[in-house]
């Protein structure tokens, strides 16, 4: 059974930074894009990053180009985001989303529960 | 980007009814369409890519179709555990990962 777990969540003020992770098991970690889908409290769900496979291939939103990094190590089994300057409108649940395909396909076949990032003063 | 618009924002429906829910490209994006899943206070689940074929799992009362623009969600008879909100989604391209703003559901 595919499961994403992640972790990092909380209360940060504007401005801050703040480190996501995820990590997986139940399947061929190695062989997966992953992205970080996020879905602010009582709204829709917005795309913020993916990350192939190998690294070699990594996107972006445009609300979060220049201010977030995604990275994964796939000997641990983990996927992260790293978020700068963080805003009130960047307050939401963060998924760590696997895709169907190693490169970016697009095709969110499995979900992690989520963690709260909260950006108020 | 490619703007998805969905419609009905909202709706209700009688358990047996038959359900549409409609997708909008502002571009054409082929047959690159998912539909998702939500229920209340639980993640998204994929029910459909490729605009139609159903992901494993999913009740065969869950159809889609569509192709270029315009696409369409069908639950053909409204069961209580098909009350959710439903996102469609865009991947035509790995730079333009767009949703809807989603459809929610509700029994009558």
């Amino acid at each position: 059974e595919v499961q994403l777990v992640e972790s990092g969540g909380g209360l940060v003020q504007p401005g801050r930074s703040l480190r996501l992770s995820c990590e997986a098991s139940g399947f061929a970690f190695d062989d997966y894009a992953l992205h970080w889908v996020r879905q602010a409290p009582g709204k829709g769900l917005e795309w913020v990053s993916g990350i192939s496979w190998n690294s070699d291939n990594i996107v972006y939103a445009e609300s979060v180009k220049g201010r977030i990094t995604i990275s994964r190590d796939n000997a641990k089994k983990s996927l992260f985001l790293q978020m700068n300057s963080l805003r009130p409108g960047d307050t939401a649940f963060y998924y760590c989303v696997k895709d169907t395909r190693g490169h970016i396909y697009g095709v969110f076949e499995s979900w992690g529960q989520g963690t709260l990032v909260t950006v108020s003063s | 980007d490619i703007q998805m618009t969905q419609s009905p924002s909202s709706l209700s429906a009688s358990v047996g009814d038959r359900v549409t829910i409609t997708c909008r490209a502002s571009q054409v994006i082929s047959y690159s369409l998912a539909w998702y899943q939500q229920k209340p206070g639980r993640v998204p689940k994929l029910l459909i890519y490729g605009a139609s074929t159903l992901e494993s799992g999913v009740p065969s009362r869950f159809s889609g179709s569509g192709s270029g623009t315009d696409f369409t969600l069908t639950i053909s008879s409204l069961q209580p555990e098909d009350v959710a909100t439903y996102y469609c989604q865009n991947y035509n391209s790995a730079l333009l990962l767009t949703f809807g703003g989603g459809t929610k559901v509700e029994i009558k």
